[in-house]
């Protein structure tokens, strides 16, 4: 069963920390997605990455970086985590066009 | 820029009744993906429109692309309680990995 597994489903971080997620994909696909999803604001992306230490900002990249060292990995750093950074996470995986497979999401709270 | 304005918001119907969703753009879009969010769940894909006026069926969902393709919908005929969910549609404009979501029409059938 193809999967992109996201490493936790629940983070509690305060204020100030830097904290990692991350996601892994076993199909072999190009591209990787992070978004953000909030009540009422629905999908907002993040960053995306079309292969391996490529990059593009999406629509809300401010406050966050991102890694792509191997193609089946790609990490969202949060470099100094804010309150406002409080939202359920989304990393996404596809050959083409769009974001296609989800992971199951990590719910991260910023304290 | 660019946005898509999805709607309603929220319908509430009846098991058995027909339900509809709709996604609008300023802009003329590239292709036009939809999505269903389960309660708890993750975005899972549903299907890809990218031709002017294409009409594509699965069981008794019924996606649409406009003429313009500056729109879209989705139909559910008959719906059953599992159709319970958000529905999300994501678009984008030629060239670019830059989906951008609707804000989703969830969606509660009552038995």
């Amino acid at each position: 069963d193809v999967k992109v597994t996201q490493s936790s489903r629940y983070l509690v971080k305060r204020t100030g920390e830097k904290v990692f997620l991350e996601c892994v994909q076993d199909m072999d696909h190009e591209n990787m997605f992070w978004y953000r999803q909030d009540p009422g604001l629905g999908l907002r992306l993040i960053y995306f990455s079309y292969d391996v230490k490529m990059k593009e900002k999406g629509d809300i990249p401010e406050g966050y970086s991102v890694s792509r060292e191997k193609k089946e990995r790609f990490s969202l750093i949060l470099e100094s985590a804010s309150t406002n950074q409080t939202s359920m996470y989304l990393c996404a995986s596809s050959f083409g066009s769009g974001p296609r497979i989800f992971g199951s999401g990590t719910q991260l709270s910023v304290l | 820029g660019q946005q898509v304005m999805q709607i309603p918001q929220y319908q509430h119907v009846q098991e058995g009744e027909d339900f509809t969703t709709y996604c609008n753009s300023s802009t003329t879009l590239s292709n036009i993906q939809w999505y269903k969010q389960r309660p708890g769940g993750h975005p899972v894909f549903l299907i890809q429109l990218v031709k002017s006026g294409e009409v594509k069926k699965q069981k008794r969902l019924t996606f649409q692309f406009g003429e313009a393709k500056k729109n879209s919908s989705l139909h559910i005929t008959a719906t059953q309680t599992t159709d319970v969910g958000t529905y999300f549609c994501a678009a984008t404009t030629s060239g670019t990995y830059k989906y951008i979501f609707g804000t989703g029409t969830r969606l509660k059938v009552l038995a």
